[in-house]
Formats: structure tokens, C-alpha cells, sequence
């Protein structure tokens, strides 16, 4: 069974506009919560990564914020550029495995 | 100069068959990966091999079968191919299991 739900599945977005993508889990052993983007045809690579002790943080235009009670996790990209155009994967990590959400699809339009 | 690569690109063939997808990283990691991706994008991990040793063994059918003849090298040997398989296969590789993991281009399997 999925250990990370991810929401929504897909989502359209203006450019300038700001695209939320949710994760949520259960598991509380998980000690690492990173965001994978990938672009057709290519592997996914690392966006930017959390740790349960730190409520947000912020690279350039992307911002995770984490509420660790409420076992949610979001990633917020500001300013969406046609560029971000992608789909976006969160995922969670315990004993070194990473659990995958199911992906959100993320499409800007000009 | 690439980090992680996968040969085949793409892999066609017909039920029953054997066949291999070849890995290599030139990172200097020291641990390696196998996923799956499946067609609705969904990524589950296969395998992981730490020092060519294997660390992860995730509910894979015995057909696949992973070889890691040294630490740059991963590869993934499926016997008896079915439908089912049909996927696209991603190598990774990571400095130690905790780091973060550079994911290869994929191959994209098709069996027929």
C-alpha cells in the first residue's frame, strides 16, 4: 500500500501563479522527506528536501513546509514558470528506503 | 560526461524472454538502485546495493535477478519476461544510503 498520498494528481497553473502540491504519511519512523521532479522522458532528480525538525524551507521559487503533527508535508512553487513544467513526486525515507507519492503533474501556461 | 546511465534506452520484446538492462555511474557512490516505474508513473524501489552488497530486496518477483559486479555497476537480469513487466526501469545511485540518490535516464521496457 502507498505509505505517501500525494494530491492533486495534476494541476494547471499561470505563469506567475503559485502551484501547491500535499503529501501526507503515516509512518512516523520516516526521518527524511525529499521532492523529486521529472521532466518526459528523463529521471527524476532532487528538487529540495526536508527534515521532521525543520517546519519550512526555501530554495529560490520552491518552498517546503512541513507540519510534522499533522504528518503533512507540502512543496509550494512561486512565480510557476513554463520551465517547471513537470511532474513532481514527494517522498518519504526510513531504514534508507525511499516511499514515493503517486506524482502530481504540474502544467504552466503561458 | 554522465552521472548515471542506462543502456538500452529502450527494450522491446516478447513474453518469455530473458533480458538484461545494464547500469553504470561514474559518481564514485558507493550505493546503487533499482525502481520501477509503472505506467501510471507510480516509483517503487527493487533492489539496493551498498558496496555490492545487497541492503534492500523489496517484494520482487525471483525472475528479476540484480548483479553488481562493482561498486560503479548495477544490472538488472529479468527471466521469463511477462506482460506485467512492462515498465520503465530507473537506475540510481547515492554516497552512502542516506545521501541523495542521482537517478539514471531510464529504460523504457516494452514486452509484447
Amino acid at each position: 500500500q502507498q505509505q505517501v498520498k500525494q494530491s492533486p494528481q495534476s494541476l494547471i497553473v499561470q505563469k506567475g501563479g503559485i502551484s501547491i502540491i500535499n503529501c501526507a504519511y503515516e509512518n512516523t519512523a520516516f526521518d527524511y522527506f525529499p521532492w523529486y521532479q521529472q521532466f518526459p522522458g528523463k529521471g527524476p532528480a532532487l528538487l529540495i528536501a526536508i527534515r521532521p525538525d525543520v517546519s519550512e524551507k526555501k530554495e529560490g521559487r520552491f518552498t517546503i513546509s512541513f507540519n510534522k503533527s499533522a504528518k503533512q508535508f507540502s512543496l509550494h512553487i512561486m512565480d510557476s514558470q513554463p520551465g517547471d513544467s513537470a511532474t513532481y513526486f514527494c517522498a518519504a525515507r526510513r531504514d534508507y528506503k525511499l516511499s514515493f507519492g503517486a506524482g502530481t503533474t504540474v502544467t504552466v501556461r503561458a | 560526461d554522465t552521472a548515471v546511465s542506462q543502456t538500452p534506452k529502450y527494450l522491446v520484446t516478447q513474453m518469455g524472454n530473458d533480458k538484461s538492462i545494464k547500469c553504470e555511474q561514474n559518481l564514485g557512490h558507493d550505493t546503487m538502485y533499482w525502481y520501477k516505474q509503472d505506467s501510471k508513473k507510480f516509483l517503487k524501489i527493487m533492489f539496493s546495493y551498498n558496496n555490492k552488497e545487497l541492503i534492500i530486496n523489496e517484494t520482487v518477483p525471483n525472475r528479476f535477478s540484480p548483479k553488481s559486479p562493482d561498486k560503479a555497476h548495477l544490472n538488472l537480469h529479468i527471466n521469463s519476461l511477462e506482460l506485467g513487466d512492462s515498465a520503465v526501469y530507473f537506475c540510481a545511485s547515492s554516497q552512502q544510503q542516506t545521501d541523495t540518490q542521482y537517478f539514471g535516464p531510464g529504460t523504457r521496457l516494452t514486452v509484447l
